[in-house]
This record gives C-alpha cells, sequence and structure tokens, in this order.
C-alpha cells in the first residue's frame, strides 16, 4: 500500500505570493490533516478534514486555507506568504476516527524569500 | 485552548542507560496521548500511544504512563541503543490534536 505522498518537495516563493500544497493519503483513509514544522516550535496543527468537510481547525491566521475532495486528496493553499510562513509542511491521514494512528508524508519544505 | 508542554528539550543519555521525557497538558478533556519519533530527514511515526483510560502501557523498550489528575504524561525508554537517537513529540487530543515541541535524544557512545 503506498503511503502518504506530498507534493511538491520543494518550494521557493516570494513574499505576497500564494502556494497550494498537495496530499495524498493513503488508500482507505477518510482523514487528513496539515502540520507546520519549524525549528524549536515542533508540529503546529493547521486543519483537519474528513469526507471533505473540515473537522478541526488550529490557530493559524486566515490565509492558511485547505480543501477536501471526494477522493480524500486535500490541498493547502498559503495566500499573501510571508517571511515566518518558511518552514516544512505535513501532511497526514489515518483512516477516520479521532484517536488513531497519524500516517505523515515526507513534507513540502517552503522557503519564502 | 489545549496547551502541551514538553521537557526536557535535549537530552544526553550514556547507550544502555534510560531515558525519560515529560509532557503536561491542560485541557482535561484530552483523551489521547500518542508519541512520535521522528529521526533525522525523515517523517514523524507513531511509538506508542495511550488513553485516558490507561494508566501505563509498554512495548518492548518503551513505556508510557499517564496520570489524569496531575494532567501529565511521561514517556521511557529503557536500555537504550544508537538508533533512539532522534526527536520526541509527545501530543494531547480532545478534538484535536496539539504536539508538544520535542525532545532531542541523542544516545552517546
Amino acid at each position: 500500500k503506498a503511503g502518504v505522498t506530498q507534493t511538491p518537495r520543494y518550494l521557493i516563493k516570494t513574499r505576497g505570493q500564494q502556494v497550494t500544497l498537495s496530499c495524498s493519503p493513503i488508500s482507505g483513509h477518510r482523514s487528513v490533516s496539515w502540520y507546520q514544522q519549524t525549528p524549536g516550535q515542533g508540529l503546529q496543527f493547521l486543519f483537519e478534514y474528513f469526507s471533505e468537510t473540515q473537522r478541526n481547525k488550529g490557530n493559524f491566521p486566515g490565509r492558511f486555507s485547505g480543501r477536501q475532495f471526494s477522493n480524500s486528496r486535500s490541498e493547502m493553499n498559503v495566500s499573501t506568504l510571508e517571511l515566518g510562513d518558511s518552514a516544512l509542511y505535513l501532511c497526514a491521514s489515518s483512516p477516520g476516527g479521532l484517536n488513531e494512528k497519524l500516517f505523515f508524508g515526507s513534507g513540502t519544505q517552503l522557503s519564502v524569500l | 485552548g489545549e496547551n502541551v508542554e514538553q521537557h526536557p528539550s535535549t537530552l544526553s543519555v550514556q547507550e544502555g542507560d534510560s531515558a525519560v521525557i515529560k509532557c503536561t497538558y491542560s485541557d482535561s478533556a484530552s483523551n489521547y496521548f500518542p508519541w512520535y519519533k521522528q529521526e533525522l530527514g525523515k517523517r514523524p511515526q507513531l511509538i506508542i500511544d495511550i488513553r485516558s483510560n490507561v494508566g501505563e502501557k509498554k512495548d518492548q523498550r518503551i513505556a508510557v504512563t499517564l496520570n489524569k489528575t496531575a494532567k501529565h504524561f511521561s514517556l521511557h525508554i529503557t536500555e537504550t541503543q544508537p538508533e533512539d537517537s532522534a526527536v520526541y513529540f509527545c501530543a494531547a487530543r480532545d478534538d484535536k490534536i496539539i504536539f508538544g515541541k520535542g525532545t532531542r535524544l541523542h544516545i552517546l557512545p
């Protein structure tokens, strides 16, 4: 069974631009969640989707948004990029329940110049 | 909202000794406490988890304890080996999952 796939692996953008990241979950998994990882801040929860609906949201500004498609694939969008948005963005999938093991992707490394 | 504090941020232990990482959480409604290990350049992977109706869980050299009254939980690694070197993240979940900031564990030869 293929693991969680994230594309692209690396992105370089400039301030003010917008970016879209993609995540394909493990086949059969219906929940996808997104995290921002920066040195010293650990893993910060962005949002979680289940069956195309946002189930939970972290404490990030409205510039961060996401969606989930009927095939459970998910995208995350960041508009009006700031230097502080430079980070590794990880997505994770799980079968669908709340308290289940998360399977992480390798992440998208975003650099904002 | 939920807040998870993790200590220490860095831990060095001699190979063969034990390592303990501690976390506290603020939301008494949290009912699921997983631990993830992230090796350098790799994705986080679940190593053990515990639910609020259990006080302790063990899996070979790894154990987790939970004190609901004090709202803290700990990861114990015994007989540490070089491959245990990694960053470890604790987390607490009620409706959403909140991670601690991580502990970088170094196993010294």
